[in-house]
């Protein structure tokens, strides 16, 4: 157990819909990271925030969106799902002190199905 | 951007046999490298990483890894593996710039399943 924890595990949908993902960080985490992992792109980094802001951005769609809350719990939002959506999301967090050697700690993740 | 290619899909081995995964990674500035796994079903696992120092570096489960900086290489070991480690194997990559504006968003090999067969 990592620490970090996800819901919902599972996820269905149909096209078109909206979910949110969430993802609550290990304790003293201030940063979260948000990958995706499908069987055509593999895993890709899509979004980071780090104590509230975003700092870094990767393949996002502008379909999804995601925040950081006060309490460091994140959401990442999908909009308007296509099939092509349907994946495992994984979050991460780490600690995230400039300069430091870094190691990102990975929830269970949330497989979402688009039917 | 920094790549990461990791050579072999799918591998498969008898009990007991020794295991070397290989992994490139393109970036000619400084690195940490990692390697993670998946078990069926579960979540990415720390197995090891690589920072600075000694480039032999050696994780959980009898893993070990060597990071070979003229070879852009950073390749996962295991002398003996067991059935218990069938799983999917990821090698991650984050580089610099290591600031306070910077990320250290992690790039991933597509990932080398290994199959044990007892």
């Amino acid at each position: 157990d990592s620490g970090v924890t996800q819901t919902p595990k599972h996820l269905i949908t149909a096209t078109g819909q909206r979910v949110t993902l969430r993802c609550s960080p290990r304790s003293g985490d201030l940063s979260v990271y948000w990958y995706q992992q499908s069987l055509d792109q593999g895993l890709q980094f899509l979004i980071q925030y780090y104590n509230g802001e975003e700092r870094a951005k990767g393949n996002i769609l502008e379909r999804f969106s995601a925040q950081q809350f006060p309490d460091l719990h994140s959401e990442l939002n999908l909009s308007s799902l296509e099939l092509g959506d349907s994946a495992l999301y994984f979050c991460a967090s780490s600690l995230f002190v400039s300069g430091s050697k870094e190691t990102q700690y990975f929830g269970p993740g949330t497989r979402l199905l688009v039917l | 951007a920094q790549s990461v290619s990791q050579h072999n899909h799918h591998v498969i081995l008898s009990e007991a046999a020794s295991l070397e995964l290989g992994c490139n990674y393109s970036y000619g500035g400084t690195v940490n490298l990692f390697w993670y796994v998946q078990y069926p079903g579960q979540h990415l696992q720390l197995l090891l990483k690589y920072f600075s120092g000694d480039p032999l570096v050696k994780g959980i489960k009898g893993f070990e890894a060597e990071f070979i900086k003229s070879k852009f290489s950073f390749n996962l070991r295991k002398p003996s593996v067991q059935w218990s480690d069938t799983a999917e194997y990821f090698c991650a990559v984050n580089a610099g710039p290591y600031s306070g504006a910077g990320s250290y968003q992690l790039t991933f090999g597509k990932g080398t399943k290994l199959s044990v067969i007892p």
